[in-house]
């Protein structure tokens, strides 16, 4: 069965330093979203991105927060200057259809994730 | 505003036990549940959704909007189904394709 990979499975990085968080999405997918969690917190949707453009974002997608589809498969997640609040676990996910588009939703399908720590 | 409330952080039940999982939302237009469990390392996944009405591993869900819950509920607990839960709300109105997801209960089941 086909699954949504990242890369990265831990980042260690300095306060200030950016980072690149890496996903491959499910080949025949074409919503793109980024969640994450807080240690000990709830899973937090920052983004979801179709058609090479960012569809919708939560208030925690700042401008420190981008994120790229640069070819074909890949789809990252980048954060310019970390702080130390964006320690977290980083998920992504893809799905076929845009749920809520229709009656029957598309499941997300998520990765392992990527646990980034800020020191 | 949407929300979803998973009131136990921890539900700890004997094999064989009944298992009831809560889970409230709050949505003013017509809610789309679903249930996502994390076994232990292992990714986030689907376990099922109210618009499908389907029981998955024994478990089901249904979707009561008098009282706005979406309880998940097993009448016989294995082992295998110690988990972390996730409840969502998603797909509200047709304008977001975001989930909006509860803190989550971890299911411990006892042997």
């Amino acid at each position: 069965e086909p699954e949504v990979t990242q890369t990265p499975s831990h980042q260690v990085t300095q306060m200030g330093q950016e980072v690149i968080l890496r996903c491959v999405p499910i080949s025949n997918h074409l919503y793109f979203y980024w969640y994450r969690q807080i240690l000990g917190q709830k899973v937090e949707f920052l983004v979801s991105f179709y058609n090479n453009e960012i569809s919708e974002k939560s208030e925690i997608f700042d401008d420190q927060f981008s994120v790229e589809r640069p070819d074909g498969s890949n789809f990252t997640l980048k954060i310019r200057s970390t702080k130390l609040e964006d320690s977290a676990m980083y998920f992504c996910a893809s799905s076929e259809e845009m749920p809520g588009a229709s009656s029957y939703n598309s499941p997300l399908h998520f990765g392992n994730g990527t646990r980034l720590t800020v020191t | 505003a949407q929300r979803v409330t998973q009131p136990e952080k921890l539900l700890s039940v004997f094999k064989g036990a009944p298992v009831e999982l809560k889970c409230n939302y709050s949505y003013s237009g017509s809610p789309e549940l679903f249930w996502y469990v994390q076994y232990s390392r292992q990714r986030l996944q689907l376990l099922l959704r109210h618009i499908s009405r389907e029981s998955i591993k024994g478990f089901t869900a249904d979707l009561n909007k008098g009282e706005t819950s979406f309880h998940l509920k097993k009448p016989f607990a294995q082992e295998e189904d110690s988990a972390m839960y996730y409840c969502a709300l998603g797909g509200y109105g047709g304008a977001t394709n975001k989930l909006i997801f509860g803190t989550g209960t971890l299911l411990a089941v006892q042997p």
